[in-house]
């Protein structure tokens, strides 16, 4: 059965980096077909993807980021863990926000159908 | 970028009510859109992919329709495990989701 876990620091200061980590449990980071990355919920509001990455391991170096955050996001794999991070540079107040990471299958870009519990961050000194 | 408009943004109704929920599209995407019901607290759960496939697992009530640029969700009979937020998700050109549609008690 497919998990996934986030991992990381629930508060962070304005104008640091944020990091977390999902590792992922019950199938391969590296196997199959599939986006794999982050999603935000500000407190009360709606979701926003972050960034994906494309987990075969033939295209090994497709990410993609939401151009509204795209020059501050960045996004690894670590295939050693079955792990990958998120790291979203110079953070503000506006960042606060349960952090999901998920997986993406299907065509065009793919539904979201596994999702970590989600780990909420906090910006403020 | 695709926008995604869902309406209504709350919903009043009862026990066994049918419920009606849409999500239009900026542009078309086919049938690249999926359904999500999310809990307080909880990640977002996948209802249907695909515009109408149903997620397996999921109870036959809800079920998803249309295509290119007009999309609902029904629920055939609203049951009390039924009240939460839903939001549609496109995935035709990266990922985009509708600001939400809250199921209340009436």
């Amino acid at each position: 059965q497919l998990q996934l876990q986030e991992s990381g620091p629930g508060r962070v200061k304005p104008s640091e980096t944020l990091s977390l980590n999902c590792t992922v449990s019950g199938a391969s980071i590296r196997g199959g077909f599939y986006y794999w990355g982050w999603i935000r919920q500000p407190p009360g509001k709606g979701l926003e993807w972050i960034g994906f990455m494309f987990g075969s391991i033939h295209y090994s170096d497709s990410t993609y980021s939401n151009p509204s955050l795209e020059s501050r996001v960045s996004i690894s794999v670590d295939t050693s863990k079955n792990q990958f991070s998120l790291k979203l540079s110079s953070v503000t107040a506006a960042d606060t926000a349960v952090y999901y990471c998920a997986r993406a299958k299907g065509s065009g870009s793919g539904w979201f159908d596994s999702w970590g519990q989600g780990t909420l961050v906090t910006v403020s000194s | 970028d695709i926008q995604m408009t869902q309406s209504p943004s709350t919903l009043s109704a009862s026990v066994g009510d049918r419920v009606t929920i849409t999500c239009r599209a900026s542009q078309s995407i086919g049938s690249w859109l999926a359904w999500h019901q999310q809990k307080p607290g909880k990640a977002p759960k996948v209802l249907i992919y695909d515009a109408s496939s149903l997620e397996s697992g999921v109870p036959s009530r809800f079920s998803g329709s249309g295509s290119g640029t007009e999309f609902t969700l029904t629920i055939s009979s609203l049951q009390p495990d039924d009240f939460a937020t839903y939001y549609c998700q496109q995935y035709n050109s990266y990922w985009t989701f509708g600001q939400g549609t809250k199921v209340e008690i009436k």
